[in-house]
Parts: C-alpha cells; sequence; structure tokens
C-alpha cells in the first residue's frame, strides 16, 4: 500500500541549480497536486493536475513547472533554484475532482543554498 | 491569500479536556475538510463535510459549516496527548478546468499529559 511516494526525501541545491521532484500514486486517482509549505504559512498550492493531460497553476507558480507524465506521475521542475524556494514540498492526489479527499506524500525538505 | 484561515494559531489543553478550532473562508466551496500533520510528516485526513451539510461526526471528532458565515469548527472531544499536532482545514473550490484544496495556515495544538 505505497499511496503517494515523492522523491527525494531531501535535496540541498545551490542558487541556479535544477532538480526535478518526483511524485507517483498507486490509487489511480484522477488528480494530483503539488504544495509547499513554509514556516506558519500553512500549505499553498503551486500547481495542480485535474485529470491526466491537464495542468494549471495554483496560488505560487513562479519558478517551476509541472509535467502530468501519466495518470500515475505529476513531476515539479525547479529550473534555476533560489533560496526564496527553500521549503517542503508536498505531492497529493485524490481520486475525483470534488468531494474526495486528497492523500499526500511525506515531504520532500529542500534547501537552496 | 490563503482562502482558509484558522483561528486560534495554537491551543495548548490539558489531557481530557475538548479543543475546538475555527476556520473561516472567502468563496464558495464543494465542502470543507479538515487534515492533521505531526510534525514532520505529511498530512492525514480527518473528515469532509459537503457544502449542504451542517454537522457530521467521526469518532471523538465532530466539524460543524456554516455556509451563510463561511466558517466551519472542529471539535475533539476527550482529548488525548496522542492528539497533539497541527490541524488545518481545506476548501474544495470549483473551477473551470476542476476543483483544487487551498488550506489554511494551521492551528498548532498541544496536548498536556
Amino acid at each position: 500500500n505505497a499511496g503517494v511516494t515523492q522523491t527525494p526525501k531531501f535535496q540541498v541545491l545551490k542558487t541556479g541549480q535544477s532538480m526535478t521532484l518526483q511524485c507517483a500514486q498507486d490509487m489511480n486517482h484522477n488528480s494530483m497536486y503539488w504544495y509547499r509549505q513554509d514556516p506558519g504559512m500553512g500549505l499553498r498550492l503551486i500547481y495542480y493536475s485535474a485529470s491526466e493531460g491537464t495542468t494549471d497553476k495554483g496560488e505560487v507558480p513562479n519558478g517551476y513547472n509541472v509535467s502530468r507524465l501519466n495518470k500515475r506521475e505529476f513531476s515539479l521542475r525547479l529550473e534555476s533554484a533560489a533560496p526564496s524556494q527553500t521549503s517542503v514540498y508536498f505531492c497529493a492526489s485524490s481520486l475525483y475532482d470534488r468531494n474526495t479527499e486528497a492523500f499526500f506524500g511525506q515531504g520532500t525538505r529542500l534547501t537552496v543554498v | 491569500s490563503q482562502q482558509g484561515e484558522e483561528d486560534p494559531q495554537a491551543l495548548s489543553i490539558q489531557e481530557g479536556e475538548n479543543a475546538t478550532m475555527n476556520c473561516s473562508y472567502k468563496t464558495s466551496i464543494n465542502n470543507l475538510q479538515w487534515y492533521r500533520q505531526n510534525s514532520g510528516r505529511g498530512l492525514v485526513h480527518l473528515i469532509l463535510i459537503r457544502s449542504n451539510e451542517r454537522e457530521k461526526h467521526s469518532g471523538r471528532l465532530r466539524v460543524t459549516l456554516d455556509t451563510s458565515k463561511k466558517s466551519s469548527s472542529l471539535l475533539i472531544t476527550a482529548s488525548r496527548a496522542a492528539d497533539t499536532a497541527s490541524y488545518f482545514c481545506a476548501t474544495d473550490i470549483r473551477e473551470t478546468s476542476g476543483s483544487r484544496l487551498t488550506f489554511g495556515e494551521g492551528t498548532q495544538l498541544t496536548v498536556n499529559p
């Protein structure tokens, strides 16, 4: 029962480096999400994908790109990391596009120095 | 800005007491959900209340929703030390591209043994 799996769990980047955060779910969910969580800020939505083949911006999309590779996988890419992107990143998925709960991964703790 | 705002930001109680957390939001919703987060972990879904429901129970949890006031409350009865965590409300908002979950900043609950 893997649920939502994120990789890596921890990452340190230098300013300007790029990286991709991976997320996969094995629950046949339609919708997937990427959030970031900063101290005292709760979770803020970066991008989401209501269904395979679609992606939309959330509250804080600048500096990020996403790819819904297939129904299972939704990746988040930082093209040129900045210290302001230091955060904990969570991927989540849900079955339908409303009235269903979201399942979260364990998070990726990213530090940009 | 955050769609949901929790109140209080922090709550400290003794084991056995009840804990009440409130959430206010700004726009029309499909449903409102409550999540729990233990330190350093992902979020776990607790309960979902639909926009046409006014009250819902699950074990020691009671959630109310007042759509006219755009507010919800989460009551945890007979609290235990293991209930210590952050609690977040999330609003499910319908948009043309699908629905998305928007989180508040959370309430940090500490239950003292």
